[in-house]
């Protein structure tokens, strides 16, 4: 069954310090994505990627980096964790071209606490 | 400011009604509309989308109005169940050679009473 699948469900890690987050997917599609939800603000894209190598920022890419080492894979990278980037985290994947081109598949999400 | 805005984060409608969900938006530009339902500790899933050269669209239960002119789509679920309890999140978009970049809604939570 297709899916996207997110490593670790859940993560605390300590100010200043350096957080991976992964995402794997296998719907074969192009285009992933990283969503953070917090409580009032819904969904925000941070980073996003339309192909293997490549990643774009999305609307809040500050304090975070993000790789996209093979079309399957797509990671979120917090340099320097801080207090605010506490979060949970949606990766999410999508075709991008033809018949439901726009339609995000989302992964069960990261909940990340930055003590 | 926010783009995509939910002006109601809750509501509550009796098991039988009709649950009206509304959501307005800043960008001329987007022409793809969406509704995603989200369980407690679950992951966004996709009700229903529309694109900006229809004004309704309908499946089963669920209808999407979409009024260009205010800026404004709303969700209309009849026959509204327990089980439609959940977060509703709007979410936009402008179509950019196929990418999804869609901008979220605060989500509204709607309760349905039995």
């Amino acid at each position: 069954e297709a899916a996207v699948t997110q490593s670790p469900r859940s993560k605390v890690a300590v100010t200043g310090g350096k957080v991976t987050l992964s995402c794997h997917q296998t719907n074969n599609h192009d285009y992933m994505y990283w969503y953070r939800q917090d409580t009032g603000h819904g969904l925000r894209l941070i980073h996003y990627s339309y192909v293997a190598d490549s990643t774009e920022k999305g609307d809040i890419p500050d304090g975070y980096k993000a790789s996209r080492p093979s079309q399957e894979n797509f990671s979120l990278i917090l340099e320097l964790a801080s207090l605010s980037q506490t979060a949970v985290y949606f990766c999410a994947s999508s075709l991008g071209t033809g018949r439901g081109a726009e339609t995000l598949y989302f992964g069960s999400g990261t909940r990340l606490t930055v003590l | 400011g926010q783009q995509v805005k939910q002006s109601s984060p809750s509501l509550t409608v009796q098991e039988g009604g009709i649950s009206i969900l509304n959501c307005d938006y800043e960008n001329d530009m987007f022409d793809y509309f969406a509704w995603y339902k989200k369980y407690p500790d679950n992951s966004p899933t996709l009700l229903i989308s529309v694109r900006s050269n229809v004004d309704k669209r309908e499946d089963g239960r669920l209808t999407v109005f979409l009024n260009k002119s205010g800026k404004h789509f709303s969700l209309h679920i009849t026959a509204s169940q327990p089980e439609d309890t959940a977060v509703y999140l709007c979410a936009a978009g402008e179509n950019q050679g196929g990418s999804a970049k869609l901008i979220f809604g605060e989500g509204t939570k709607l309760t349905v009473s039995s």
